[in-house]
């Protein structure tokens, strides 16, 4: 069985802040790893992800993830957050090939000016 | 390629009337999901399919649910008798068919608000 747990619901950081959202995961096989995000009333949008290859993961906007065996964790940072970053965040994790994800139950992401 | 289209973007309606919830998947894709998000629950898995046939669909709650996947391009989600506790919204996903050992993104339509008077 897999299962995601991200460390905050709500996480609020001033605007040019460094942005730390967490996730541990909980995986019986090797893990590919997601960070989904999702503004208000939109689909998600995949972030980046974790596929075995290296364990940091650059992605869109400015994120990245880095994989820690050791640690079961997978936690996403941006150095400086913009007011266009306020969104939620969800990360995921799924087995291999098209099996389903299961998610976190996200972060709620702020930015203050 | 438009992206995972899903229909209607909202829906309001009353307590056991039936609704139903459409997508279209990306052309080309062999993989379909259901997955609904609710404050409670977050988003979870109610179905997915393969080149149009049910593989799991352990996430769904109840019998009032039903999926179905006539053709590659065409899915539905229907609920009825409809409840208020089935207020959320749903969203499909659709993926193509990777090698052993590989990973292919799903990806995910605007999703349809569904309220239950």
């Amino acid at each position: 069985a897999q299962s995601v747990t991200q460390l905050g619901s709500h996480v609020s950081v001033s605007e040019g802040a460094l942005v730390l959202l967490r996730c541990n995961y909980s995986s019986s096989v090797p893990p590919y790893l997601f960070w989904y995000v999702q503004y208000p009333n939109q689909g998600l949008q995949l972030l980046l992800k974790y596929t075995s290859a290296a364990t940091l993961v650059n992605g869109i906007i400015g994120f990245e993830a880095e994989f820690k065996k050791s640690e079961t964790s997978f936690h996403l940072t941006k150095p400086s957050a913009h007011m266009s970053d306020a969104a939620e965040y969800f990360c995921a994790v799924s087995g291999s090939g098209n099996t389903p994800l299961v998610f976190g139950k996200g972060t709620r992401l702020s930015v203050i000016a | 390629d438009a992206g995972v289209i899903q229909s209607p973007r909202h829906e309001v309606t009353e307590m056991g009337q039936e609704v139903t919830l459409r997508c279209k998947p990306i052309s080309g894709h062999d993989y379909l999901f259901w997955y609904r998000q609710t404050m409670m629950r977050g988003l979870e898995l109610l179905i997915y399919f393969n080149n149009n046939v049910p593989i799991d669909d352990s996430g769904m709650p109840e019998d009032r649910f039903s999926a179905k996947m006539p053709n590659a391009s065409f899915s539905t989600l229907k609920i009825q008798p409809s409840e208020p506790r089935d207020s959320a919204v749903y969203f499909c996903a659709s993926s193509p068919l990777g090698g052993t050992g590989s990973y292919n993104e799903q990806f995910f339509g605007p999703g349809t608000r569904l309220t239950v008077l």
